[in-house]
């Protein structure tokens, strides 16, 4: 079965830093993958996601993800942080049968000024 | 732009009782989703619908839990006998084809 580790579970920065919260994905022939934001009290929103085509992924509020095979992860990152991206983030992988969204366990970005 | 709605917003319920939490999926997708996020823990799946028929569902959707399509519109999930362990948020979702998947704004059921 399709399963996503999230390796953190906090990661406390400050504002204008950058920043990368990892993810690592099971092996499959084929994978779907990703990256969802909950702002405190909200539901899921996408933030990116990788279907096919260039490794590289851009997605809104100025995050992106690199696809990486050889080593199953698709850490997302942002080269400078605001307090408004404190939220929870989840990373999730399509599984096989493309019926269900499988979620990491999610990832606390704290932002302080 | 076309949003997935869900409600009630906030369901309290006595231990035992029934509930159904409502959604109404975005209008031309087909697949259709229900979440579980227990506070302060990771969104689980619980079933995905398609056809008129569960598609997929996990093991935490046991025979107490139910989906419906009632109609062209609205999307169901009952809990029939309610635990204090199903107190959670409960997101739907929908999607037009295998893969990204819009979400509600969830329900938070509390059990009491």
């Amino acid at each position: 079965a399709q399963s996503v580790t999230q390796l953190d579970s906090q990661v406390p920065v400050f504002e204008e830093a950058p920043v990368e919260l990892r993810c690592n994905y099971s092996s499959s022939v084929s994978v779907y993958l990703f990256w969802y934001v909950q702002y405190p009290n909200q539901g899921l929103q996408l933030l990116l996601k990788y279907l096919s085509g260039s490794t590289l992924v851009k997605g809104i509020n100025g995050f992106e993800a690199e696809f990486n095979k050889s080593q199953t992860s698709f850490h997302l990152r942002k080269p400078s942080v605001h307090i408004s991206d404190t939220a929870e983030y989840f990373c999730a992988v399509l599984n096989q049968a493309g019926t269900a969204l499988i979620f990491g366990k999610g990832t606390t970005l704290s932002v302080s000024s | 732009e076309p949003e997935v709605t869900q409600t009630p917003s906030h369901q309290v319920t006595q231990m035992g009782q029934e509930v159904i939490l409502r959604c109404v999926p975005i209008s031309n997708h087909l697949y259709f989703y229900w979440y579980r996020q227990i506070l302060g823990q990771k969104v689980e799946f619980l079933v995905s619908f398609y056809n008129n028929e569960i598609s997929e569902k996990s093991e935490i959707f046991d025979d107490q839990f139910s989906v419906e399509r009632p109609d062209g519109s609205n999307f169901t999930l009952k809990i029939r006998s309610t635990k204090l362990e199903d107190s959670a948020m409960y997101f739907c979702a929908s999607s037009d084809q295998r893969g990204e998947a819009f979400f509600g704004q969830g329900t938070r059921l509390t059990v009491v």
